[in-house]
């Protein structure tokens, strides 16, 4: 299979911590994706990162690339109660293709 | 602005009947996919339009499994004779610009999803 896959399934810590997120992945990609989902929602785009870079910064968000271990990871810093949902990475494959192919998931439970 | 609607939002049917999902996506948005999505799982791919054109149907279980985007907007998924094995959560997005390029991001905006439950 070429979807990603997330680690850990599951990971509950205390508001205030960082949470980390892994992702790996089987083929060469054009970009890798992360998604949130919170409880009974819709998913959310939260950022895009390329082949050719290898971090990538958006408000509390840090996502790294490293295409020759085929690996992502998403820390979420200083987390707050809102951040708990289930996050996804989603691998694009580019030329030629036209699907996001989306992990299981890491179900994220931040307690207040 | 309007983000993607999708109608049902809900939908109880019984095994057999047919059903229409709809999805409205964001205007002026180039590309439309259709996902399901189990329990637990993350979503997985179904079909995808450039405006009017489905270039890709090769996610579609079967041929009880069908979907257009006539006027390259709204669209719509019709899955025939369900079976309890349709039951999921059948998700709508679109994006910008047409996929299947080396240099597209690809950036997707989901709808709320229909919950389709058959009996």
């Amino acid at each position: 299979s070429q979807q990603g896959e997330e680690d850990p399934q599951a990971l509950s810590i205390q508001e205030g911590e960082n949470a980390t997120m892994n992702c790996s992945y089987k083929t060469s990609i054009n970009n890798l994706q992360w998604y949130r989902q919170n409880s009974g929602r819709g998913l959310v785009h939260l950022i895009l990162i390329r082949s050719n870079e290898r971090e990538k910064h958006s408000g509390r968000l840090r996502v790294t690339l490293d295409t020759s271990k085929k690996s992502s990871s998403l820390l979420i810093t200083a987390s707050r109660a809102a951040d708990t949902a289930s996050y996804f990475c989603a691998i694009y494959l580019g030329a030629g293709s036209y699907q996001l192919t989306f992990g299981k998931g890491t179900k994220l439970s931040v307690i207040p | 602005g309007a983000g993607v609607s999708q109608s049902p939002r809900y939908k109880v049917t019984k095994r057999g009947q047919d059903v229409a999902l709809r999805c409205d996506p964001i205007s002026g948005h180039v590309s439309l996919y259709w996902y399901r999505q189990a329990l637990g799982q993350g979503p997985e791919f179904l079909t995808y339009f450039n405006y009017e054109a489905q270039q890709d149907k090769s996610g579609l279980p079967n041929d009880r499994f069908s979907a257009e985007r006539p006027e390259g907007s709204i669209s719509t998924l019709t899955i025939q004779r369900t079976e309890q094995r349709d039951s999921a959560m059948y998700r709508c997005a679109s994006s910008p610009r047409a996929s299947g390029r080396s240099f597209d991001g690809n950036e997707q905006f989901f709808g709320p999803g229909t919950r389709l439950t058959v009996l």
